[in-house]
């Protein structure tokens, strides 16, 4: 199947620092997604973007959907201590092909020393 | 309130043994998905529907059945389980397959001896 190149793998940072992730694919997607995975739950969802070079915000979050549509990155600023947990990216086609399949990075263990 | 509900949480069986783990939303979603996470590789979708008697592959779909015989439910078949399908497993619902409102179950742990 395809891959989600997702780097990096782990981050160690101070409580404050602003921390930036990526992914890159060999594919192009029509949607790129970003979720959390906190120890012992399911992911949840938190920024989705459909169009190529869209800029999105959720709070102290910014993803961005690479204008090759084969490239997003996530950044946190200001990162808290609630912060840390696994962050996963996801590619779908999708968009009026007939491949609506999720493929997702191997994610990224983020840390904060408070 | 919006959930996604798995069973079971927790599942210990033995190699050939066939088991369902239901999924079931309230949220009158119509993609669902299932999907089994293992350490170093991420998540890793197995099938897909995007609405009532409409299913496709994942990424790794050997060694599992689907059915979407109603809307809010997706139950996940392992017709023979094998060490190999021991994993945390979730199931997940959007309004459509443009993941607006996505949610995640709370998970099921396999266990296959």
């Amino acid at each position: 199947g395809q891959q989600l190149n997702q780097s990096p793998q782990s981050m160690f940072i101070q409580e404050g620092e602003d921390v930036s992730m990526n992914c890159t694919s060999s594919s192009i997607f029509n949607t790129w997604l970003w979720y959390k995975q906190d120890p012992g739950e399911g992911p949840v969802l938190l920024i989705a973007l459909y169009k190529a070079g869209e800029l999105t915000s959720n709070g102290r979050l910014t993803a961005q959907f690479g204008i090759t549509r084969k490239d997003s990155f996530l950044n946190i600023s200001a990162s808290i201590p609630s912060d840390v947990g696994i962050y996963f990216c996801a590619g779908q086609e999708g968009s009026g092909g007939s491949n609506y399949k999720l493929t997702f990075g191997k994610g990224t263990l983020l840390t904060v020393n408070p | 309130e919006a959930q996604v509900t798995q069973n079971p949480r927790y599942l210990i069986t033995v190699t050939g043994k066939k088991l369902t783990v239901t999924c079931s939303q309230n949220m009158n979603h119509e993609y669902m998905s299932w999907y089994r996470q293992d350490p170093g590789l991420g998540l890793r979708q197995i099938y897909y529907s995007m609405n009532v008697e409409v299913t496709d592959k994942g990424d790794v779909p050997e060694g599992y059945k689907v059915s979407r015989k109603e809307k809010r439910n997706f139950p996940l078949i392992l017709e023979s389980p094998s060490p190999n399908q021991t994993s945390l497993y979730f199931c997940a619902s959007s309004l459509s397959w443009v993941q607006e409102t996505q949610y995640f179950g709370p998970g099921t742990r396999l266990l296959v001896l």
